[in-house]
């Protein structure tokens, strides 16, 4: 079974300020995504960004980026030019194979970006 | 990608009362996925529903507590059942994308058993 573990439970940085949260996961799997999820107040889930296990380059979506180290098995996140509208749950996900497979969850990260 | 609508998005409920919850998605999918996210907990799988198909069950979770239906490949539904204050949750339905690039969730249900 999988793992996913999040060891930061709560971050805050100031406005315009990069930050980083962390991810861990374990598996024996070779072929497997990664996510990271923002759920703000509204509570709907928001995918931010995705990896391949098979690429090695970090995947990049705007001010999202991942740092992914297959073999220590990580994968954080960092937020750059942190924005107001980043405050929200952060949740790593592991999803096993190529798709329509479940998601194993961490347990979150609250990031609160202060003004 | 797909555009889920989640319905009720929130309920208060008696307990000992059952309560449906709808998932509704603008395309055909293969899998639709089930969550529970209990109060500032994570997302924890209850069960995955394939049309044609008995849903299959999560460990902890059972389907006299909680039937899914899937009639076609557009729509489930999620029943809690005689339910009690530990159900209170958060549920939440999901898909994945039509690109692969992740999966989609609906928009959740807020439920109170009081």
């Amino acid at each position: 079974a999988q793992t996913v573990t999040q060891s930061q439970p709560e971050m805050s940085v100031q406005e315009a300020e990069t930050v980083t949260l962390s991810c861990t996961y374990d598996t024996s799997e070779s072929n497997y995504y990664l996510f990271w999820y923002k759920q703000p107040p509204s509570r709907q889930m928001i995918l931010v960004i995705r990896q391949e296990a098979y690429k090695q380059q970090n995947a990049t979506e705007n001010r999202f980026s991942v740092n992914f180290q297959k073999a220590a098995k990580s994968f954080s996140l960092k937020i750059s030019d942190s924005q107001l509208g980043d405050t929200a749950m952060y949740f790593c996900a592991f999803m096993p194979g190529f798709g329509n497979e479940k998601l194993t969850f961490g347990t979150g990260t609250r990031l609160t970006i202060i003004p | 990608s797909a555009v889920i609508s989640q319905k009720p998005s929130r309920d208060i409920c008696q307990r000992g009362t059952s309560l449906t919850i709808q998932c509704q998605v603008d395309s055909q999918v293969t899998m639709m996925f089930w969550y529970r996210q209990q109060p500032g907990q994570s997302l924890t799988l209850i069960a995955t529903a394939n049309q044609g198909s008995e849903a299959t069950y999560e460990s902890g979770f059972v389907i006299d507590k909680f039937p899914i239906s899937r009639p076609n490949l557009t729509f489930s539904t999620l029943t809690v059942s005689n339910m009690s204050p530990e159900d209170s949750s958060i549920y939440l339905c999901s898909v994945e994308d039509q690109q692969r690039v992740g999966y989609t969730f609906g928009s959740g249900t807020r439920l109170t058993v009081v």
